[in-house]
């Protein structure tokens, strides 16, 4: 059973079209991530959560903006996409100190 | 400037043969993780190395760790298709979070 669920899997959006990507986790992991992958390159943390504590990485345009409500769900909502933001994007989740496990990811087409 | 480099960044082999990706660092890490990507899906975890000059193995799939913690390699022996994919390493550094630094990847193609 999937324990990083990622909706959707596919994502199409207009330039400038703000969308929101969401997660959810059944495995109670205190820390949560988003990642940006793009093709055949190693994913970049974009910003994580340690429980409430929302840690933003110094290189995220602040285009990308980060919610989570509770323990369970994380979104990342891009307030006006570019093409340059088309890529996939990693939810991951992990207890402090432990590996990382990873949702299947949403592929964000921008037209 | 990319904290840990993997090598080679692409390789493709027949089936049947050997390879060893190779991941450096100037950094110490507390320990570093292997994962392998597939299209269309999260990295998946293969191992976790945290003691200096450790090996671990798994089926055709051996990892080693450097004794300085600094470097790790993967050896795959006998390699086959279902071994294509994405791999990569990830160095962690004890008491942070933020956890890991990602290493560049390597794209493994095996051709039947």
């Amino acid at each position: 059973d999937a324990m990083v669920i990622q909706n959707p899997r596919y994502q199409v959006t207009q330039f400038g079209k703000p969308v929101t990507l969401s997660c959810s986790q059944t495995l109670n992991h205190n820390v949560m991530y988003w990642y940006q992958q793009k093709s055949s390159q190693a994913p970049k943390l974009l910003f994580h959560y340690y429980d409430k504590d929302f840690n933003n990485e110094a290189d995220t345009p602040d285009n990308f903006q980060s919610r989570r409500p509770n323990t369970s769900f994380c979104f990342l909502d891009i307030r006006s996409p570019g093409l340059g933001d088309a890529a996939m994007y990693l939810c991951a989740t992990s207890r402090v100190n432990s590996p990382l496990h990873f949702g299947n990811g949403t592929r964000l087409t921008v037209t | 400037t990319q904290l840990l480099e993997q090598s080679p960044q692409f390789l493709s082999i027949q089936e049947g043969e050997n390879l060893t990706v190779y991941c450096n660092s100037s950094s110490v890490f507390s320990s570093l993780q292997w994962y392998r990507q597939e299209p269309g899906e999260g990295p998946v975890l293969l191992v976790t190395v945290v003691t200096g000059g450790e090996v671990k193995k798994l089926k055709r799939l051996t990892f080693q760790f450097g004794d300085a913690r600094k470097d790790s390699s993967l050896h795959i022996t006998a390699a086959q298709p279902g071994d294509t994919g994405l791999y990569l390493c990830a160095g962690a550094f004890s008491g942070s979070a933020r956890q890991l630094t990602f290493g560049s990847g390597t794209q493994l193609t095996v051709l039947p």
